[in-house]
């Protein structure tokens, strides 16, 4: 079983660029995960997707971040412009989700975005 | 909110050292916890978890005891590898929201 899929692996940019990254989950998961990873620091959460609603998206930057899931399957995040702070690694996940359901994320290898 | 807080690193270890990185977290209910860990180039993975009090997960030669009177999860390995190598990441989720809020991670090298 193919896990989650992300690309690009490593993208580096100019400031006020834009730049997007893109996620395939695991094949029937319908709970998606867009975390943001700075160097030395855990994953933190910037939107999470049922099937195709964002039900938490109260960390995302929306002045310059944006995301979508159509379908409820892959999905996008955008950033435009790109600014110094945005380099680090964007992760997404996936999970069966569910109300009751506690099991396990499964992670992506991540985008490493550098601004330059 | 909830929150979990684990040692800072970096660990060194020598190879077959025992290993105890402490994990305490802040929850309301009963949240499950998870230890993830981080392979050079490669996304978290699950290691271990643990879903009611005084449950222990374990996996790989790792151990982790949820206790809730203490709101520790400390991970353990009696004799490290060098393909131990890894940053960790101690986590917890509720049931309701799948919400889950990581640590900061702790980063282990062990040397031969």
């Amino acid at each position: 079983e193919a896990g989650v899929v992300q690309s690009p692996r490593y993208k580096i940019i100019e400031k006020k660029q834009p730049v997007a990254f893109w996620c395939n989950p695991i094949s029937g998961h319908n709970t998606l995960y867009w975390y943001l990873q700075n160097l030395g620091q855990g994953p933190e959460l910037l939107i999470r997707y049922e099937n195709e609603e964002a039900v938490d998206d109260s960390q995302l930057p929306k002045d310059r971040f944006s995301a979508e899931r159509l379908k409820g399957v892959d999905s996008t995040l955008k950033i435009q412009p790109a600014e110094l702070g945005d380099s680090a690694v964007y992760l997404c996940a996936s999970s069966l989700g569910g109300f009751g359901n506690t099991g396990e994320l499964f992670f992506g290898e991540g985008s490493r975005l550098t601004v330059l | 909110g909830d929150s979990v807080t684990q040692m800072e690193g970096p660990v060194t270890l020598s190879e077959e050292a025992f290993l105890t990185i402490n994990c305490t977290y802040t929850a309301t209910g009963y949240p499950s916890l998870f230890w993830y860990v981080q392979y050079p180039g490669e996304g978290l993975q699950l290691l271990l978890k643990a879903t009611k009090a005084d449950d222990k997960g374990s996996n790989k030669g790792f151990e982790a005891t949820y206790r809730k009177e203490t709101t520790s999860f400390h991970l353990e390995k009696g004799s490290v590898q060098v393909s131990d190598s890894a940053v960790y990441f101690c986590a917890l989720s509720h049931n309701t929201g799948n919400q889950f809020y990581f640590g900061t991670g702790t980063s282990l090298t062990v040397i031969p």
